[in-house]
């Protein structure tokens, strides 16, 4: 059973850091792309990074670059975001997420987010 | 970046057909995905590549594109579909966006 569970939320004060990890069982955890997603209190979904099965490629929303850094560990199953300079408009749910798909060659297909984990809240207070 | 647009709510009646829009010029040139994300879960994809179905998901569930828009139906719409439905693409550049979400109301 594929299986994702975040922690590492909490509150933090303006400015500053958490990490965040998501543990991923029941799978080939280095097959796969995998996301942050987030969602503020009652308001919609956001992406907000994602990165390779190597963990070579990196892509961030406008509003986390230079700020959130998207990791992993393979051999450890694990997705990591470091996010610094945190501001009070980080206050979400954070969501890891899989991401279906294949690459071939430099191409990469997707099949959508096919698993996501319960989330982790985030407090950023001001 | 760019924006995929969503009708904030849509309601219906059971056993009716339920339809939800989402926009964005990406659209044209990206697939779309659908969510459905019911209060206090995690959302769940509900279509992929446009108008796939992921196993487990009811055949009720169906979608189409065109151009720039592309559709979500639900037909014979139930209770427990009753939830917040999110599209979301790609762009060029290798990011990802959600629209902006529709609430589904059960009337």
């Amino acid at each position: 059973e594929v299986q994702l569970v975040e922690s590492g939320g909490g509150l933090v004060q303006s400015g500053g850091s958490l990490r965040l990890s998501c543990a991923a069982s029941g799978f080939t955890f280095s097959s796969y792309w995998m996301s942050w997603v987030r969602q503020a209190p009652g308001k919609g979904l956001e992406w907000v990074a994602n990165i390779k099965q190597d963990g070579n490629d990196k892509y961030y929303v406008d509003s986390v670059k230079g700020r959130f850094t998207i990791s992993r560990d393979n051999a450890k199953n694990l997705l990591y975001l470091q996010m610094n300079g945190l501001r009070a408009e980080d206050t979400a749910v954070y969501y890891c997420a899989r991401e279906n798909g294949y690459c071939s060659g430099d191409n990469c297909y997707s099949w959508g987010f096919d698993y996501w984990g319960q989330g982790t809240l985030v407090t950023v207070s001001s | 970046s760019y924006e995929l647009t969503q009708p904030p709510s849509v309601s219906v009646s059971p056993g009716q057909t339920a339809r939800i829009t989402c926009s964005g010029d990406a659209l044209a040139k990206q697939y779309a995905y659908w969510y459905q994300q019911k209060p206090g879960q995690a959302p769940v994809l509900v279509i992929y590549k446009d108008s796939e179905r992921p196993s487990g998901i009811p055949e009720r569930f169906s979608a189409s594109s065109s151009g720039t828009t592309v559709m979500l139906t639900i037909s014979g719409v139930q209770a427990e579909d009753e939830a917040d439905y999110y599209c979301q693409s790609a762009d060029s550049s290798g990011t990802w966006v959600f629209g902006g979400g529709t609430k589904l109301t059960v009337l």
